[in-house]
């Protein structure tokens, strides 16, 4: 069952500009994750936001959650061409044993 | 260095025919995964393991099975591939579910 759901399922903006994803969830976690993916290659982690944290930074990425509201973002500042791939959130059942994803969204980043 | 491994990564099998994809990891972590990623869908858990000799469905196992003998391996056996199989597979690990996962490379399968 897909748990996260991201928004928009696509997004195309030029180098400079920001890019911004959002995930919707449904029940309750204990962390969600957001991963990248390069065309066909394996997902990349780039960060981990627990459920009693509001807001994380890593270098040009900031990730925010609202647990009231269930839902995440991922901003990219500055976006480069190399930050061309898919983006996937992830968020952990209750029971702790398997993680889910959405169906991503793909972004492009025109020179 | 640290990382999953996937063999093969390129598969063409015909239908009926048994496979197995591999899937090893050098980081001691007990949790592992298999995902399969098709179009439209995203990824889907096929199989998790929380620990040697310990293995659960995800949400789509069907047709597939898994072992895990070892604490770093991890195989995805197919025994009668069908076509609706046909799709990109990934095998992941962490410490714990909660966790960062590791992905590997991808097993790209076609089932003919």
């Amino acid at each position: 069952s897909q748990q996260g759901e991201e928004d928009p399922q696509a997004l195309s903006i030029q180098e400079g500009e920001n890019a911004t994803m959002n995930c919707s969830y449904k029940t309750s976690i204990n962390n969600l994750q957001w991963y990248r993916q390069n065309s066909g290659r394996g997902l990349v982690h780039l960060i981990l936001i627990r459920s009693n944290e509001r807001e994380k930074h890593s270098g040009r990425l900031r990730v925010t959650l609202d647990t009231s509201k269930k839902s995440s973002s991922l901003l990219i500042t500055a976006s480069r061409a190399a930050d061309t791939a898919s983006y996937f959130c992830a968020t952990v059942n209750s029971g702790y044993s398997t993680l889910t994803f959405g169906k991503g969204t793909m972004l492009l980043v025109s020179p | 260095e640290a990382q999953v491994t996937q063999n093969p990564r390129y598969l063409i099998t015909v239908t009926g025919k048994k496979l197995t994809v591999t899937c090893s990891q050098n980081m001691n972590h007990e949790y592992m995964s298999w995902y399969r990623q098709d179009p439209g869908l995203g990824l889907r858990q096929i199989y998790y393991s929380m620990n040697v000799e310990v293995t659960d469905k995800g949400d789509v196992p069907e047709g597939y099975k898994v072992s895990r003998k070892e604490k770093r391996n991890f195989p995805l056996i197919l025994e009668s591939p069908s076509p609706n199989q046909t799709s990109l597979y990934f095998c992941a690990s962490s410490p714990r579910p909660q966790e960062t996962q590791y992905f590997g490379p991808g097993t790209r399968l076609l089932v003919l």
